[in-house]
């Protein structure tokens, strides 16, 4: 069974702390891997990886993926109560997407 | 449009009443999801289209719930004689498999409640 793995479920931090999120996987046809921010209601998109060990960074965001152990990390430095939400992993496999549970991050002041 | 729109944004119904949420996605992007997602749970699959392909139904959780698609634009999402664990928020998403961004672009779902 195709299936998404997110760990911690949920985390609280304070303002300045880095975190770290992670996602694993099990997929057949494994296409893409996206990391999204869900604050509201529609998740916005922050990263697509699709081949290993090329880190991908916006700002204070960054992740990375490895493909021969299967699984994907978030990284957030610096954190701000702005970051306080749901990071949901997806996995793209075949047409189709699978996502995670999702990390319920909370930063507080 | 610039992105995918869903309406209505809020809707409150009867148990037993069948309601339709409808998405309209990004013109052009020719795969179309739905997703279901309960408080404080994680995004549930319940059906993807792809172009005038069959659509996989294969997270549809009863034969209440039922979509359609007209071509490659607008979708309706229906379920008949509501139940109270059908409240939820309901998102769409679309996609242009094999674009360059192989992204899905999500609407704001609409928030469905079941009295």
């Amino acid at each position: 069974e195709d299936k998404v793995v997110q760990s911690p479920l949920s985390l609280v931090v304070h303002e300045g702390d880095t975190v770290t999120l992670n996602c694993s996987y099990e997929v057949t046809n494994f296409r893409s891997l996206l990391w999204y921010k869900q604050e509201k209601k529609a998740p916005t998109f922050l990263f697509m990886l699709t081949s290993s060990g090329i880190e991908k960074k916006s700002g204070r965001l960054s992740s990375i993926l490895d493909k021969k152990e299967l699984f994907s990390i978030l990284n957030i430095t610096a954190t701000q109560t702005g970051d306080s939400a749901i990071y949901l992993c997806a996995v793209g496999y075949g047409q189709n997407f699978v996502f995670g549970p999702g990390t319920r991050l909370s930063v507080l002041p | 449009g610039a992105g995918v729109s869903q309406s209505p944004s809020n809707k409150v119904t009867e148990k037993g009443k069948d309601v339709e949420l409808r998405c309209d996605p990004i013109s052009g992007h020719t795969a179309l999801y739905w997703y279901r997602q309960r408080l404080g749970q994680g995004l549930e699959f319940l059906i993807y289209f792809q172009g005038n392909s069959a659509p996989d139904k294969s997270g549809l959780p009863s034969d209440r719930f039922s979509a359609e698609r007209t071509g490659e634009s607008v979708s309706t999402l229906t379920i008949q004689r509501t139940q109270q664990e059908d409240s939820a928020v309901y998102l769409c998403a679309s996609s242009w498999p094999g674009g360059p961004t192989d992204t899905q672009y999500f609407g704001p779902g609409t928030r469905l409640t079941v009295l």
